[in-house]
């Protein structure tokens, strides 16, 4: 089965830098690669997701790569802001169900 | 639109009883529903994969007597933990797929999880 890693676990940020979010996969199978937003006892949030026929996908301050070839695909948070800190989420799914495989996730924290 | 209710939003159960929840789409038919399983600053754990008018798939490890799956109808599916014991206490979420779009959009739609406690 499919098995995704994360990258890295914890991530610490000042207000305005950049953070970078990576994630490889192990089935090349997988089409469809998503990123979530959790807050503590909420939900899973959609921000971003990329299809495997895309290389790269931006929507404002967020955006996605994918490297199909090395089986690895990375977040980018341009110009982060406190309301950025968060758990996010990578996964990957290649079956037609949908099934998805999430990595273990990085605790993002941006200061003041 | 493509909302996803569940209920309770938390319980706590005595150790040995049952717990039911729900799961429901209720804007849009889902055919596949998922349960997840996530304890305390851990990622989510795929349990099983709920179908509307056959029996669940469970992920490797996941015992589908203790957990059982009934997904009747397209827009609802429950998870019941059997004989819950401390270990069972976590947070439990569901998604589902839009089926008018499954074979064009991939996009989850998560509940907003159940908080389970077994004392």
């Amino acid at each position: 089965g499919e098995n995704v890693e994360q990258h890295p676990s914890t991530l610490s940020v000042q207000e305005g830098d950049s953070a970078v979010i990576k994630c490889t996969y192990s089935d090349s199978a997988s089409n469809y690669f998503p990123w979530y937003k959790q807050e503590l006892g909420k939900r899973p949030q959609l921000i971003i997701d990329i299809r495997s026929n895309v290389g790269e996908k931006k929507d404002q301050r967020i955006a996605v790569t994918l490297n199909k070839t090395a089986k690895h695909f990375s977040l980018h948070i341009t110009e982060t802001q406190p309301e950025d800190s968060a758990v996010y989420f990578c996964a990957a799914t290649g079956t037609s169900y949908g099934k998805l495989t999430f990595g273990q996730g990085t605790i993002l924290t941006v200061h003041p | 639109g493509a909302v996803v209710s569940q209920h309770p939003s938390w319980v706590i159960c005595k150790s040995g009883t049952s717990v039911k929840i729900e799961c429901r789409s209720l804007d849009f038919q889902a055919t596949t529903m998922f349960w997840y399983r996530q304890f305390p600053k851990q990622s989510l754990m795929l349990m099983a994969t709920s179908n509307e008018g056959s029996k669940a798939t469970y992920e490797q490890g996941v015992e589908k007597d203790k957990f059982l799956i009934n997904h009747a109808s397209l827009t609802l599916s429950t998870l019941t933990v059997t004989s819950a014991h401390p270990e069972d206490s976590s947070f439990y979420i569901c998604s589902a797929r839009d089926l008018s779009t499954s074979g064009i959009i991939n996009e989850q739609f998560f509940g907003p999880g159940t908080r389970l406690t077994v004392l």
